[in-house]
């Protein structure tokens, strides 16, 4: 079942912009994550959010949660090319937490 | 590289053959997970083991059979498919999977089509 759902689902950028991605959710949440994936490949873990936390930074990372909302952003800074993935969201729920239920996705294209 | 191997990368069958999906993890994580990536759909959870025991199946059809013989190992044997399992198969595992309270960590994925 979808939990997450991202958007847009699809994203253009320059190099150098910035980029931000948002992601709702339905039910109550232990933590959230952002994963990238560059195409057809695997999927790597960029950051994690509990549902006591408000906001992190990781490099030119930075994501917010809001839990009143069920609402989560990524923000990526002075994008680079190399930035080019898809970008899921995924969340644990408080109910059944043992696994991670991802959205649908933004793809993100940055133009050198 | 995330430690988590799945092989074959890629892999063609009849929908009358029978073939299996391996992934192989030596981080000393307890919980592992196979994840089905079709076109334009999100990432679906397949099953769940933890401590090599089976605690989800999500309404995953029996031609899907999901086997863990040791924390280490997960197979996906794959019986009668149609067309529309071809799609992106993905492994992942997990420190422990009580809570999921720490990051995932993906195997490259194995391509399947199913012709």
């Amino acid at each position: 079942s979808q939990q997450g759902e991202e958007d847009p689902q699809a994203l253009s950028i320059q190099e150098g912009e910035n980029a931000t991605m948002n992601c709702s959710y339905k039910t109550s949440i232990n933590n959230l994550q952002w994963y990238r994936q560059n195409s057809g490949r695997g999927l790597v873990h960029l950051i994690l959010i509990r549902s006591n936390e408000r906001e992190k930074h990781s490099g030119r990372l930075r994501v917010t949660l809001d839990t009143s909302k069920k609402s989560s952003s990524l923000l990526i800074t002075a994008s680079r090319a190399a930035d080019t993935a898809s970008y899921f969201c995924a969340t644990v729920s408080n109910q059944a937490g043992t696994a991670l239920i991802f959205g649908k996705g933004t793809t993100l294209s940055v133009s050198s | 590289e995330t430690g988590v191997t799945q092989t074959p990368r890629h892999l063609v069958m009849g929908m009358t053959n029978k073939k299996s999906l391996k992934c192989e993890q030596h981080l000393g994580h307890n919980a592992m997970y196979w994840y089905k990536q079709s076109a334009k759909k999100p990432l679906e959870l397949m099953f769940v083991y933890n401590f090599k025991e089976q605690t989800e199946n999500n309404s995953v059809p029996s031609r899907f059979s999901p086997e863990c013989p040791n924390s280490s190992h997960l197979f996906l044997h794959l019986h009668t498919l149609q067309p529309e399992d071809s799609a992106l198969y993905l492994c992942a595992s997990s420190p422990q999977g009580n809570v999921m309270n720490t990051e995932a960590f993906f195997g490259q994925g194995t391509r399947l089509t199913v012709v």
